[in-house]
């Protein structure tokens, strides 16, 4: 079975640079129709999607945050990751890692990381 | 962007009952692609339903989900008290894909 896990700071400061990674294991990250994304929560919120990536490298971002963000992949370490500059207390939640389902970036998410809290103060 | 609202903000019913979500879209949404999920405190979202009726793997049988265009519907035809939990809606038909606020079922 897939699992996914994050890592990076629990703690970042304002104006600088969120950085995370997920870790794929129990299965391939290049497998065909292999979509991986980044989706946040708010503490007690609700979902944001944030991006997507297709193993070769195809990327999909959500708009309202595209100008800040990045998202790629290593495929020879089973890893993708988000990048998200001048970050603010309002990017403060839960960060998910998932494998998305779907085609040509139209996903759904069927096997989620444990999320990582990351706070910005 | 498309924006989820579902319906009711909570819901509280007992082991056994039957649970009628609803999740309606500010525009159609192409291809249904709709999604449904549960979320536990401390825990990740899970993914019950796709493609708005398609069960996910290891979704018993009592998840059932409907409709098409703006109007969807998620049923759980018997509640178990694991089944207790948050639910979203996602549609991921358009781009940004974005998810409903959330509906909470709540043990009456």
């Amino acid at each position: 079975q897939v699992q996914l896990q994050e890592s990076g700071p629990g703690l970042v400061k304002p104006s600088e640079t969120l950085s995370l990674t997920c870790t794929v294991s129990g299965g391939s990250i290049t497998t065909s129709n292999s979509y991986w994304g980044w989706i946040r929560q708010p503490p007690g919120e609700g979902l944001e999607w944030i991006a997507s990536i297709y193993y070769s490298g195809s990327t999909y971002y959500n708009p309202s945050l595209k100008s800040r963000i990045t998202i790629s992949v290593e495929t020879s370490r089973s890893q993708f990751s988000l990048k998200m500059n001048s970050v603010t207390a309002a990017d403060t939640a839960i960060y998910y890692c998932a494998r998305g389902r779907g085609i040509l970036g139209k996903l759904c998410f069927d096997y989620w990381g444990q999320g990582s809290l990351v706070t910005v103060s | 962007e498309i924006v989820l609202t579902q319906s009711p903000g909570t819901l509280s019913l007992s082991p056994g009952e039957r649970a009628t979500l609803s999740c309606r879209a500010s525009q159609s949404i192409s291809s249904n692609y709709l999604a449904w999920y549960h979320q536990k405190p401390g825990q990740a979202p899970r993914l019950l339903i796709f493609g708005a009726s398609s069960r996910a793997t290891g979704i018993p049988d009592r998840f059932s989900g409907s409709g098409s265009g703006t109007d969807f519907t998620l049923t759980i035809s018997r509640l178990d008290p694991e089944d207790f939990a948050v639910y979203y809606c996602q549609q991921y038909g358009s781009s940004p894909s974005t998810f409903g606020q959330g509906t909470k079922l709540e043990i009456k």
